[in-house]
């Protein structure tokens, strides 16, 4: 069956250490991975996308692996900071050849960083 | 300018009963999905719309329906209501239909049916 994993218990980290978020699927062959952060009673925000033609994206203090072999997207924070604490979720893109345009997403992973 | 509004923000149902949700998205986009995210989950996709037509629909039951109007908003009807119905509603709004650019999602709709 298809799924997406993320780290199911949340990542405690002191601040300034990098975080290291995992998403892993199984059965899918995406053609783009998105991650966002989301907040308590908040809508999900986008973060990055990266393709799967592309193995690493950086956008300020954050990066995203994209592993197709081993069907495997790393996302690090580093130097992190308290305001980071939050729910991070991988969502990707199934292959394109069909007409769905959805987002299949993880279950998120709770990151809380520490003083 | 302002972002993807939902509304309402919270609302309690009684089982059996009907419910509409409405989204207005980001002013210049023109494709709309629905995800449900029930407490501890992703969220799960329900629809898409683009151009007022219907792009994509996920697994779920017929109870669900949604429309997209000239002006690009949406609405997400629930009939006949069932107690695992309550979730957080979502609401993402986008340029093109295709996930290609990263989703603006609304702050969500906080349905509770008793």
């Amino acid at each position: 069956s298809q799924k997406i994993e993320q780290n199911s218990e949340a990542l405690n980290i002191q601040e300034g250490k990098t975080a290291t978020l995992t998403c892993n699927y199984t059965n899918y062959s995406p053609a783009y991975l998105q991650w966002y952060r989301q907040d308590p009673g908040r809508g999900p925000v986008f973060l990055l996308l990266i393709r799967e033609n592309e193995k690493e994206k950086r956008k300020e203090r954050l990066k995203v692996t994209f592993d197709t072999t081993l069907k495997q997207s790393l996302f690090h924070i580093t130097a992190s900071q308290p305001a980071d604490s939050a729910t991070y979720l991988c969502a990707l893109a199934p292959s394109p050849g069909g007409a769905t345009n959805k987002l299949i997403f993880g279950t998120g992973t709770l990151l809380a960083v520490q003083p | 300018d302002a972002g993807v509004t939902q509304s309402p923000t919270h609302l309690i149902k009684t089982r059996g009963q009907h419910v509409t949700l409405r989204c207005s998205p980001i002013s210049g986009h023109k494709s709309v999905s629905w995800y449900q995210q029930v407490l501890g989950q992703g969220p799960q996709f329900i629809f898409q719309y683009y151009e007022k037509e219907e792009r994509g629909r996920g697994n779920f039951p017929d109870r669900f329906s949604a429309r997209q109007f000239p002006n690009y908003s949406s609405e997400l009807n629930v009939n006949a209501l069932l107690l695992g119905d309550s979730a957080l509603y979502l609401c993402a709004s986008s340029l093109v239909h295709l996930q290609d650019y990263g989703y603006t999602f609304g702050s969500g709709t906080r349905l509770t049916v008793v």
